[in-house]
C-alpha cells in the first residue's frame, strides 16, 4: 500500500527566505513522486516529478526536490521565497506500472510574508 | 483544447436536486480521474476511467454518485439527491496513460454548493 504524509498544513516564510515543504511516502514498490501547486481558484499544476532518474529534481519557478530513499522523503525546497509562491502544495505518489492510482497528501498551504 | 476543461465552473443547487458535472480531457489522454476536494482538505479519489476498460469506482462515496465516459472523450459525474456534505470542488484530471509515470493534468474544477 502507498501513502503520503505532508508535515505542516500551514507554513509561513518571509519573502526571500528558504522554502521547505516536507513530504514522506511509503510504497512497497519503487515510487514515482510528484509535487503539484494549486493557486487560489485554480486546478493543480505540476511543479516537478521524480521517476527514478536523478534523485535531485528541478522544477518550474525555481523549486526542486530531492528523493531520499533511506529517509523515504521527497521534500520540496526553494532558496528564496517570492510573494507569488503563496499557494497550496500537494505531494503525490504513484507506483510502478500497473498501479494507476495517485495518492495525494493533504496539502501544505504556503504563506509568504512581506 | 490545450488543457482539461470543466463545466460549469460554479454550481449552486438546492438539497435534493440532481447535478451533472462535465469534464473534457486533453485529446489523446486515455486515463481520466475524478477527485473531490473539500474545503481545506486534500484530494479524495472518486473514480478512474481507462479507455474502454471497466472503471474503478472504488472511491465513490455513495450510490448517489455515478460517472460515465464514452471512449476516450468527455466524462460526466452525476450526483443525485444532493446533500449539503456534497459541497466541494470537483476536479477532473487526465493523463496520457495510466502507467503512473505520466503526470496528471488537472482542470480548474467545478465548485458545487448545496444549500
Amino acid at each position: 500500500a502507498q501513502s503520503v504524509t505532508q508535515l505542516g498544513s500551514h507554513v509561513s516564510v518571509s519573502e526571500g527566505a528558504l522554502v521547505l515543504l516536507r513530504c514522506n511516502y511509503s510504497s512497497s514498490v519503487p515510487p514515482y513522486l510528484f509535487w503539484y501547486v494549486q493557486y487560489p481558484n485554480q486546478g493543480l499544476q505540476l511543479l516537478l516529478k521524480y521517476t527514478s532518474a536523478a534523485t535531485l529534481v528541478k522544477g518550474i519557478n525555481g523549486f526542486e526536490a530531492e528523493f531520499k530513499k533511506s529517509e523515504t522523503s521527497f521534500h520540496l525546497t526553494k532558496p528564496s521565497a517570492h510573494m507569488s509562491d503563496a499557494a497550496e502544495y500537494f505531494c503525490a505518489v504513484s507506483g510502478a506500472s500497473g498501479t494507476y492510482k495517485y495518492i495525494f497528501g493533504t496539502g501544505t498551504r504556503l504563506k509568504v510574508l512581506a | 483544447g490545450a488543457g482539461v476543461s470543466q463545466s460549469p465552473s460554479n454550481k449552486v443547487t438546492e438539497k435534493g436536486k440532481d447535478v451533472e458535472l462535465r469534464c473534457d480531457p486533453i485529446s489523446g489522454h486515455t486515463a481520466l480521474y475524478w477527485y473531490r476536494q473539500r474545503l481545506g482538505q486534500g484530494l479524495e479519489f472518486l473514480i478512474y476511467f481507462q479507455g474502454n476498460s471497466a472503471p474503478d469506482k472504488s472511491g465513490l462515496p455513495s450510490d448517489r454518485f455515478s460517472a460515465e465516459r464514452t471512449g476516450e472523450s468527455v466524462s460526466t459525474l452525476t450526483i443525485q439527491r444532493t446533500q449539503q456534505e456534497d459541497s466541494a470542488v470537483y476536479l477532473c484530471a487526465s493523463s496520457l496513460d495510466p502507467s503512473g509515470y505520466n503526470e496528471q493534468f488537472f482542470g480548474p474544477g467545478t465548485r458545487l454548493t448545496v444549500l
